[in-house]
């Protein structure tokens, strides 16, 4: 199986901060990683796809970046509603496998 | 729109069955794959398996030995049983899609999950 391994496991930012979340994989998966926002009580949402790639309605203030192992989803500006748990998967081979989460909240 | 609506029984003693069920409503149900994921308490993501709509199936091989995962066409609904389930089976278990991706760029195809059910929390013990 392929082990990814996200840090920070937790962080705390005030709104309008630039915050950077990285995540590896344990080999290469190119780039066939999504990441997720995942709110209390609430279904994760599919963020970004081909690790860089904005999904429908995602907004802008939101990138991806990495191949290979090492990848990074940046929020450049956060804003209320981005107070939430992010997580990384790996769409590379199955099983598939999810980061163990960071959780952002407010400073 | 497309919407995945689940149900199955939230109480469970050790050493019996789970057993969910994802309908899907208002878009295609054949053509793509649809997974079942957990979430124990306070913990991360772990994906229990997917199939399709001609009823092939791929399963983690931690639970493999324990899954079955169905389909039905006539319902345009897929279902999940876990047995001999203990309260490490606890969790929030959530349907989805596997909805693809075409990157211009690279010229391939990507995988997510891109619609979800609401979960149904499961909760295992005597």
């Amino acid at each position: 199986d392929i082990q990814m391994t996200q840090s920070p496991p937790s962080l705390s930012a005030s709104v309008g901060d630039r915050v950077t979340i990285t995540c590896r994989a344990s080999q290469s998966i190119s780039t066939y990683l999504n990441w997720y926002q995942q709110k209390p009580g609430k279904a994760p949402k599919v963020l970004i796809s081909a690790a860089s790639s904005l999904q429908s309605g995602v907004p802008s203030r939101f990138s991806g970046s990495g191949s290979g192992t090492d990848f990074t989803l940046t929020i450049s500006g956060l804003q209320p509603e981005d107070f939430a748990t992010y997580y990384c998967q790996q769409s590379y081979s199955a099983p598939l496998t999810f980061g163990g989460g960071t959780k952002v909240d407010i400073k | 729109q497309v919407q995945l609506q689940q149900w199955g029984a939230g109480l469970l003693k050790p050493s019996e069955t789970l057993s969910l069920t994802c309908v899907v409503y208002g878009g295609s149900f054949s053509g793509y794959y649809w997974n079942w994921i957990r979430q124990p308490p306070g913990k991360g993501l772990e994906w229990i398996g997917e199939i399709n709509h001609s009823g092939s199936t791929n399963s983690n091989p931690s639970l493999k030995s324990r899954v079955t995962i169905s389909v039905d066409t006539s319902k345009n609904q897929f279902s999940l049983k876990l047995t001999s389930v203990t309260a490490a089976d606890t969790a929030v278990y959530y349907c989805a899609r596997t909805g693809t991706y075409y990157d211009i760029l690279t010229v391939r195809d990507y995988y997510n999950m891109d619609v979800w059910g609401k979960g149904t929390t499961v909760t295992v013990s005597s």
